[in-house]
């Protein structure tokens, strides 16, 4: 079992929807788990924390279950800006500086 | 302000050729770290630091060679170019440990070897 496990997609929603894509991870003991988005030949950039209590910024919601071992990200009122890949970041180990980055979900936001 | 700024952008070498990749950033941070990214991989940790002349390695180090003279600059060495090496690679630098608050990225550097 992968470390890091997304959905490849592609997910192609229209605008104004709602869109979730989850990504599982296989070590119980990881400590940190991170949303990154990466834009088409661009460089990946942090789009959220992802907390126990769960966050949300703005129109991004972050969850994380950790008794079933997954992480979710949801974008509502979804807008032509968010189409980009979704990458799945989580930190294995604690004191560990070795992050396992999923290969990403790519979402399309469809006019 | 600059960030992360990784040179070259672009390269093409020929199997068994060096080169030296320079990422420099100017946000003090004392972490940064080498990643290549290849097509259906996710992105993975070559070598890194956690402070000036300290270097660690990665997930994938084997025929990379990394320094940290400076603070600001984590430098990547190819020594003798091979075909599995063609990859982005990306430069990273956090202020702090475990990827908390987030990686800055270089914009990245597409080497292909031939």
């Amino acid at each position: 079992r992968k470390e890091v496990e997304q959905d490849p997609g592609p997910f192609n929603v229209p605008e104004g929807a709602t869109v979730a894509f989850n990504c599982t991870y296989s070590n119980s003991a990881s400590q940190s788990f991170f949303w990154y988005r990466q834009d088409c030949r661009k460089e990946p950039k942090l789009l959220m924390s992802v907390y126990s209590s769960g966050n949300e910024d703005g129109r991004f919601t972050a969850q994380l279950n950790r008794a079933s071992q997954y992480i979710s990200l949801l974008i509502r009122d979804s807008k032509l800006s968010d189409s980009a890949t979704y990458l799945c970041v989580v930190n294995p180990n604690f004191g560990n500086e070795k992050l396992t980055f999923g290969t990403g979900t790519r979402l399309t936001i469809i006019p | 302000n600059a960030g992360v700024t990784q040179t070259p952008k672009f390269r093409v070498l020929k199997t068994g050729q060096s080169m030296t990749l320079l990422c420099a950033q100017d946000m003090n941070h004392e972490y940064m770290y080498w990643y290549r990214q290849d097509p259906g991989m996710g992105l993975r940790l070559i070598h890194y630091s956690v402070g000036e002349g300290t270097t660690a390695k990665g997930e994938v180090p084997d025929g990379y060679n990394v320094s940290r003279l400076k603070k600001q600059n984590f430098l990547l060495g190819l020594e003798s170019a091979a075909p599995s090496q063609t990859s982005v690679y990306f430069c990273a630098s956090s202020g702090s440990s475990m990827g908390l608050g987030g990686y800055t990225f270089g914009s990245g550097t597409r080497l292909t070897v031939v």
